[in-house]
């Protein structure tokens, strides 16, 4: 079954405020993850990546940060604009060519 | 650049009918090729992986295989389809373990 899961399922925010995504995750050998943003109808987008040896890693507005010890990862978006509203998942890798996914967090932006 | 390419983007079948979704990638050689199912408001189900020509996992058991003729083709298909088959199916590809993979734009199945 999945190891991977997101804390809550949807999240409403204000335009220009920062957002975070969280997902948990069991298994302790798990050494790579994921972010991906997924619109209406499209395939899923790579936004940002990380592995074990990191806890934090930043990109353009995106900062995904990593807590091996309590298994938890997040993903903030700054200053949120209306093009972030979709559906977010994080990924886990094994190092075995497969990437299990969370159900997913939908992201309203609210004008 | 790699492109990943999967058609068609929508697709309406009858309960029994055959199935055949092909994805192909260019721009890479030896891609690690994935088939993944979403039901509506759920995350992403790993079908299907393939590491090589002709090498191909199964992760559920179901009513749908994979195949993999050339290196950078891999095509989901069915005998007769269900009424559970109804999904959004999405094709990706990876460079390797540790590594991110990319998404085709999804096919929209719709089995009646």
């Amino acid at each position: 079954g999945e190891s991977v899961g997101l804390h809550l399922p949807t999240l409403s925010v204000q335009e220009g405020d920062n957002s975070i995504i969280n997902c948990a995750y069991s298994n302790s050998a798990s050494d790579y993850f994921i972010w991906y943003k997924q619109e209406s109808g499209k395939g899923p987008q790579f936004i940002i990546d990380i592995r074990s040896n990191m806890d934090k890693r930043q990109g353009q507005r995106v900062t995904v940060l990593l807590n091996k010890t309590v298994k938890h990862l997040s993903l903030q978006i700054a200053a949120t604009q209306p093009g972030d509203s979709a559906v977010y998942f994080c990924a886990e890798n094994r190092n075995d060519y497969k990437l299990s996914f969370g159900a997913g967090t939908t992201v309203t932006v609210r004008a | 650049s790699q492109t990943i390419h999967q058609w068609p983007a929508t697709l309406v079948q009858p309960v029994g009918s055959p199935l055949s979704l092909e994805c192909t990638v260019e721009g890479t050689s030896n891609p690690n090729l994935y088939w993944y199912r979403q039901a509506a408001g759920r995350g992403l189900q790993l079908l299907f992986y393939s590491v090589g020509i002709g090498q191909i996992s199964s992760e559920v058991p179901q009513n749908l295989s994979a195949s993999r003729p050339q290196d950078r083709q891999f095509i989901l298909s069915s005998k007769k389809l269900l009424l559970s088959d109804s999904g959004f199916y999405l094709c990706a590809w990876s460079a390797g373990a540790g590594t991110e993979a990319f998404f085709g734009q999804g096919t929209r199945l719709t089995v009646v």
